[in-house]
């Protein structure tokens, strides 16, 4: 099982600064890797899969990166829609299918 | 648009079991899968399985190996997702999401769409 580690748990920013958070797997997924961003009550949404390709209505601002096992997710300038917590996703090694613990980033 | 409409929240004791349904629209139902992830309070994304909605294969996930079922009618364009002898830890938000797929006609691991989440508690 491919085991992902999200850093930092936390990240607290303020709005219009650089917010910049990685995932590592356990061994290499190539670029098949997703990240979804969830706010409280809400399901998950698709923000960036195969590494770095943005999915529909995503804006420019958020932009993935990486490949093989040291991926990043980079959000340029944070708007106020923008803190939540994000999860990376692998889906190079499946089954079965694994999520990071979650990146929450918060308003400082 | 695609949506994904699940079905409400449910209440069981220990032991029993639950049936959570997934209704989709906007795409054709059989072209894609649904997969089933969970959300314990306060907790991160569990993977739970998915099935193929063209021939119904699945997979689930080892952890709930013997006690999930997840089924497919393609006449009302549903999924369903069972789970059997509950315990108090599967209290959770349970979401299905449809899985994105390649050009060859592959599921790919990538979950575009999701329901809004069916929140079953356990307690007795």
């Amino acid at each position: 099982e491919v085991v992902l580690t999200q850093s930092p748990a936390t990240l607290s920013l303020s709005p219009g600064e650089r917010a910049t958070l990685s995932c590592r797997a356990s061994q290499s997924v190539s670029t098949s890797l997703a990240w979804y961003q969830q706010k409280p009550g809400q399901a998950p949404r698709l923000l960036i899969y195969d590494a770095s390709t943005r999915a529909p209505g995503i804006p420019a601002r958020i932009s993935g990166s990486g490949s093989g096992i040291d991926f990043t997710l980079t959000i340029s300038s944070l708007e106020p829609e923008d803190f939540a917590v994000y999860y990376c996703q692998q889906g190079g090694y499946w089954p079965p299918i694994t999520f990071g613990g979650g990146t929450k980033v918060e308003i400082k | 648009q695609v949506l994904l409409v699940q079905s409400g929240p449910e209440v069981k004791r220990p032991g029993a079991s639950v049936k959570v349904s997934c209704k989709a629209s906007g795409y054709t139902f059989t072209s894609n899968g649904i997969t089933w992830v969970r959300q314990a309070p306060g907790q991160g994304l569990e993977w739970m399985g998915w099935i193929s909605a063209y021939n119904s294969r699945t997979h689930y996930a080892q952890n709930f190996q013997g006690r999930v079922t997840m089924t497919t009618d393609t006449s009302t364009s549903t999924a369903y997702m069972e789970l059997s002898n509950l315990r108090s830890d599967d209290t959770a938000v349970y979401y299905c999401a449809r899985m994105r797929v390649n050009e060859f006609g592959e599921l790919l691991a990538v979950f575009e769409y999701w329901g809004q989440g069916s929140l079953v508690t356990v307690s007795s």
